[in-house]
């Protein structure tokens, strides 16, 4: 079945530095992938929908500017947290519909990476 | 903003036992689903339902898509130690369309099974 892997699955860094998340879509193509943050014992939380080609679209309260997403192919999207700082800790995941399936399939979701800031 | 009440927060039960949770909006959804969260890793869908009113089955998992849209429940039959988990509600206003993904969760259901 269709798979979505995201790398790295965990990651430690240093306050102020960025870090990168990739979010592929392993045997489908999906033009719009989504990004969830989920701190510990909460609930999933939509910061963006990714959109290929164009930018992304941001919920409210999420900063464009701290947590860039480049979605530039249909098998990729990549997050980066920029100048990370420890309140950014979180579990990150993403998910992804196959763009040529039905109008209601399924949603895919990756392992998440879980980035734990120092 | 839309908003998905779970209940209950937690449950522990017996190898065995049924289980029952539920979820229920503020506002209508077109879509519901069920995913199941393990430790570190990302959710799993279980159920996904698109009509109220629809009861759809999946193995000893049953979940209703309430009649007003605005909530639906998740029965696990005969629960046994690998059920453990979280489970969380899930909704969308759209049926389809390119926004569809866009999900609001539910706060989750912590399940502990003992055996």
């Amino acid at each position: 079945g269709a798979v979505v892997s995201q790398h790295p699955s965990w990651v430690i860094c240093k306050s102020g530095t960025s870090v990168k998340i990739e979010c592929r879509s392993l045997d489908f193509q999906a033009t719009t992938m989504f990004w969830y943050r989920q701190f510990p014992k909460q609930s999933l939380m939509l910061m963006a929908t990714s959109n290929e080609g164009s930018k992304a679209t941001y919920e409210q309260g999420v900063e464009k500017d701290k947590f860039l997403i480049n979605h530039a192919s249909l098998t990729l999207s990549t997050l980066t947290v920029t100048s990370a700082h420890p309140e950014d800790s979180s579990f990150y995941i993403c998910s992804a519909r196959d763009s040529a399936g039905a109008a209601t399939g399924e949603l895919f979701f990756g392992e998440g990476s879980r980035l734990t800031v120092l | 903003g839309q908003q998905l009440n779970q209940s209950p927060q937690s449950m522990f039960i017996q190898e065995g036992e049924d289980v029952s949770m539920n979820c229920t909006s503020s506002s209508i959804f077109n879509t519901w689903l069920w995913y199941k969260q393990d430790p570190g890793e990302g959710p799993v869908l279980l159920i996904a339902l698109y009509k109220a009113g629809e009861l759809t089955s999946n193995g000893r998992l049953t979940a209703q898509f309430g009649t007003t849209r605005k909530d639906s429940f998740l029965n696990i039959s005969a629960s046994i130690p690998s059920d453990v988990g979280i489970y969380f509600c899930a909704g969308t206003e759209n049926a389809g369309g390119t926004s569809y993904g866009k999900l609001t969760f539910g706060q989750g259901t912590i399940l502990t099974v003992h055996p």
